[in-house]
């Protein structure tokens, strides 16, 4: 299966514990994204690597979330100090971002998502 | 903040008939588009409409974008069980050099009774 690949799957853990989350995005994309997304609600923007650049970072993303991409390859993101309301599914999408004329045609592929439960 | 607002948010429809669901949106848009998703899993590309485009298919999906009036529609044609899902439009925003992130809605739920 050559898609984007999460894990893991689901976490469940207590407050105040730090968790991390990987992603593998499909081998090709050069761009990589994390989104949030909670119950009944669309998923939002956290972060966004082109390589191993972070170009962009949501409002979303408190000091407690890190996320990295040292080989421009796989991504982690990291929460410390969990909170409740960090309760969510974390998901994570990839592109192949080419352009013409500074358009850019971003058509985006997403795992499966990691289901985080803080308790 | 959610820029794509879809119409209806639930739907429930015969196997067999078509669904049409609706998107509005705010900003200038690079591109915009369609996501399916099951209950509880990821989110599945459906459909790509460019700005400078007005109408696109894929299978039993069709996809329209009227820019003067910020909107897109998705229909599916003979709708089937396994179409039940919650369907997302996301559009792609336009700057000036870098852009990237896509910007959802909330979701239509979509029943196809069998």
């Amino acid at each position: 299966d050559t898609g984007v690949s999460q894990d893991p799957r689901h976490k469940i853990t207590k407050r105040g514990q730090n968790v991390t989350f990987r992603c593998d995005p499909i081998s090709e994309h050069n761009r990589l994204y994390w989104y949030r997304q909670t119950l009944g609600q669309g998923p939002e923007f956290l972060t966004y690597f082109q390589n191993e650049a972070q170009l962009e970072k949501s409002r979303l993303l408190s000091d407690r979330f890190s996320a990295e991409r040292p080989k421009g390859s796989f991504s982690t993101l990291e929460i410390q100090r969990t909170e409740q309301g960090d309760s969510a599914m974390y998901l994570c999408a990839s592109s192949l971002a080419r352009g013409l004329a500074g358009v850019s045609y971003n058509e985006q592929f997403f795992g499966p998502g990691t289901r985080l439960t803080v308790l | 903040s959610q820029q794509g607002e879809e119409d209806p948010q639930a739907l429930s429809i015969q196997e067999g008939e078509n669904a049409t669901m609706n998107c509005s949106y705010k900003t200038s848009i690079n591109n915009l588009q369609w996501y399916r998703q099951n209950s509880g899993r990821g989110l599945v590309h459906l459909i790509l409409i460019r700005s400078n485009e007005r109408e696109k298919h894929s299978g039993r999906l069709r996809v329209t974008l009227d820019t003067s009036k910020k909107s897109s529609s998705l229909l599916i044609t003979a709708s089937r069980a396994a179409d039940t899902a919650s369907y997302f439009c996301a559009t792609d925003p336009y700057y000036t050099g870098a852009n990237s992130k896509l910007t959802f809605g909330k979701g239509i739920t979509l029943s196809v009774r069998p």
